[in-house]
């Protein structure tokens, strides 16, 4: 599959801790995406990357959110201290040029 | 600021039958439009984008920047179109694409 993945598909966690999500975007994309999506909204602009340069970040993204993506390659969302309100699908897309891009299948995340 | 509304979360019609999903944006600027879709147990994929003009599985949306709105249409549902769709926006100024809450499609035989 030369899809966008990402991993891992679920997370339970407990309120407090530590969770990290990764995406492993196509392989010749240099823009690389985060999105979050609760139930019955879209999905909702996290930040953006292109190669290793993070370029923009959402107000959504609070102090506890960090991404990277070390060589313009794969990326990592971390979230510390978790909430029970960051429960949500994390979704991770890339692209080529400026329009379309490439989901991946998602991150689900429970915080109990 | 980008704002994209779908008034409407669930859209039934029958088989056969004509559909148009609405979506409306706010964006002051040179606007890109999008529909993505996701099947059921599926990622959203890309059905069709304005500037390409064509149309995909028998959809077809026209960008009206005088109603600021990109509303989905196919003239005889199928059964397999069932999903949820959602309108996307996008535009000179940003990277990001803006989404709209999503409509699901149900479509009965």
């Amino acid at each position: 599959d030369t899809g966008v993945s990402q991993n891992p598909r679920h997370k339970i966690t407990k309120r407090g801790q530590n969770v990290t999500f990764r995406c492993d975007p196509i392989s010749e994309h240099n823009r690389l995406y985060w999105y979050r999506q609760t139930l019955g909204q879209g999905p909702e602009f996290l930040t953006y990357f292109q190669n290793e340069a993070q370029l923009e970040k959402s107000r959504l993204l609070s102090d506890r959110f960090s991404a990277e993506r070390p060589k313009g390659s794969f990326s990592t969302l971390e979230i510390q201290r978790t909430e029970q309100g960051d429960s949500a699908m994390y979704l991770c897309a890339s692209s080529r040029d400026r329009y379309e891009q490439y989901f991946g299948p998602g991150t689900r995340l429970t915080v109990t | 600021a980008q704002r994209v509304t779908q008034p409407e979360k669930l859209l039934s019609v029958f088989k056969g039958a004509p559909v148009e999903l609405k979506c409306n944006y706010s964006y002051s600027g040179s606007p890109e439009l999008f529909w993505y879709v996701q099947y059921s147990r599926q990622r959203l994929q890309l059905l069709l984008r304005h500037i390409s003009r064509e149309s995909i599985k028998g959809f077809t949306a026209d960008l009206n920047k005088g109603e600021t709105s990109f509303h989905l249409k196919k003239p005889f549902a199928q059964e397999e179109d069932s999903a949820m769709y959602y309108c996307a926006l996008s535009g000179r100024g940003f990277q990001k694409l803006v989404f709209g809450t999503g409509t699901r499609l149900l479509v009965s035989p």
